[in-house]
């Protein structure tokens, strides 16, 4: 198995550019989210879903949106860079699994730049 | 909504034991989880506390109080390779597996 899997791994756009974070998991999970990480800090919830067909707004959504036509793919798209979307982009997936821990498994990141 | 509050660095010794607590304040807590992150990389699970009392995971255990708002992470016999950041993470009482993270705690193991 992959894991969760994200493209481009790195990306920098010019003010006012759009561009979609690819991420694809083949573990079935149901959950899939969508965090950015800015330096030195914790994970923010950007979006996430519960299903395909799914979605709903996690703590910092604005500048965002996204989809989840399938259960494997969970794109992120951002419209009108600004400078403040300069962080890493995580996606994750999980299960409730036998504890409901909701145990997550993260992509590798995408690191996008905004100049 | 959410917050959590947890140390920002930690310093401990190759072979010492070390506690990062995190303490949080939220409605419909249904869990706590605890997750590590090397530089540059993403992060990990570690382990999960939904009740009351001790987790053990190898070197690793977890531990947590509800009435207290409280838990811990308990790392021993400290390896180089543990220098990570560790995030707590607290699950609200959602279907989804919703959770909200602490900025994290940089630990930091010297020889």
């Amino acid at each position: 198995n992959a894991g969760v899997t994200q493209t481009p791994k790195f990306r920098i756009l010019k003010i006012g550019q759009s561009m979609t974070l690819q991420c694809a998991q083949d573990m079935n999970h149901n959950y899939m989210y969508w965090y950015r990480q800015d330096p030195g800090m914790g994970l923010k919830l950007i979006y996430y879903s519960v299903g395909a067909g799914i979605t709903d707004k996690g703590e910092v959504p604005n500048g965002y949106n996204v989809s989840r036509s399938t259960t494997e793919d969970f794109p992120l798209r951002l419209e009108l860079a600004a400078p403040s979307q300069t962080s890493v982009y995580f996606c994750a997936s999980s299960y409730a699994g036998t504890s409901g821990s909701y145990e997550q498994y993260f992509g590798p990141g995408t690191r996008l730049t905004v100049t | 909504g959410q917050s959590l509050e947890q140390p920002s660095e930690v310093t401990a010794v190759e072979g010492a034991i070390v506690q990062i607590n995190c303490t949080y304040q939220t409605s419909g807590f249904y869990g706590l989880s605890w997750y590590q992150q090397h530089d540059g990389g993403a992060p990990t699970f570690l382990s999960y506390n939904g009740l009351d009392g001790l987790e053990e995971t190898g070197r690793f255990s977890s531990f947590l109080s509800r009435s207290d708002s409280y838990g811990y992470l308990l790392l021993q016999e400290l390896q180089m390779k543990d220098s990570a950041s560790y995030f707590c993470a607290v699950r609200v009482n959602t279907n989804a597996g919703k959770s909200t993270f602490g900025d994290g705690t940089t630990l930091t193991v010297k020889p």
